[in-house]
């Protein structure tokens, strides 16, 4: 069984809403990752945390703003979201930094309306 | 040159049979490698890491080329429940980044 969780594990949101995704690790993991997935296709990275700072920022939309208020935690507030934001947002950690083993979570599906 | 590539497949394959499929990598400096398995509409999981030559692990191999920069998956006595796509990762020029393949597919039939 995983040790990274992740709530909700779908969701559907119009384009005006504002929510939050949630992610939580138990592993003592000090690097935690938000990663956005299509249907057919790897993940993508689009943030990095390291020791509860953001480290890595890969050119997200404003509209995506993450957030990791202690080791363990980390969130992901999503507003004015459109349509092809729609996929399977996935957290991962690892446990040091520059530690390439990451576990993922279950994922949350998003579908924007 | 894509920076990981691998054969999408689908690789169909009789349950009890081997299979290997490999994936290519442009970066030669490149000194870890990872084998991760997603199944339908479930999160990546770390399969196996490579660091030297190689990996073994049960069923499962990992071999390393650097002359040729590949690496290859190879599955012994498949069994239904390997059926997954497998994705080929290697870190990227920065901290954390990974470069991921676009996997490939294995079904085993009955």
């Amino acid at each position: 069984d995983t040790e990274v969780t992740q709530t909700p594990k779908h969701l559907v949101m119009g384009m005006t809403n504002k929510k939050s995704l949630k992610c939580e690790q138990h592993m003592g993991h000090r690097a935690m990752y938000w990663y956005k997935q299509k249907a057919k296709k790897p993940p993508e990275l689009m943030f990095v945390y390291s020791y509860e700072k953001l480290s890595i920022n890969e050119s997200v939309p404003s509209r995506f703003s993450p957030e990791c208020p202690n080791s363990s935690l980390l969130n992901l507030h999503l507003h004015a979201l459109q349509p092809e934001d729609s996929a399977l947002y996935l957290c991962a950690s690892s446990q040091v930094s520059g530690d390439y083993e990451q576990y993922f979570g279950p994922g949350t599906r998003l579908t924007v309306t | 040159r894509k920076e990981v590539e691998q054969d999408p497949g689908p690789f169909n394959v009789p349950e009890g049979a081997t299979v290997a499929f490999n994936c290519t990598y442009s970066n030669s400096a490149s000194q870890s490698f990872f084998w991760y398995r997603q199944d339908c509409r479930k999160e990546p999981k770390l399969l196996m890491s490579v660091y030297s030559s190689g990996n073994e692990d049960g069923r499962f191999t990992a071999q390393l080329n650097r002359a040729s920069q590949y690496i290859s998956l190879l599955i012994r006595d498949s069994k239904l429940s390997d059926s997954a796509t497998y994705l080929c990762v290697v870190p990227g020029d920065s901290n954390y980044q990974l470069i991921w393949g676009a996997g490939t597919k294995l079904i085993i039939k009955p």
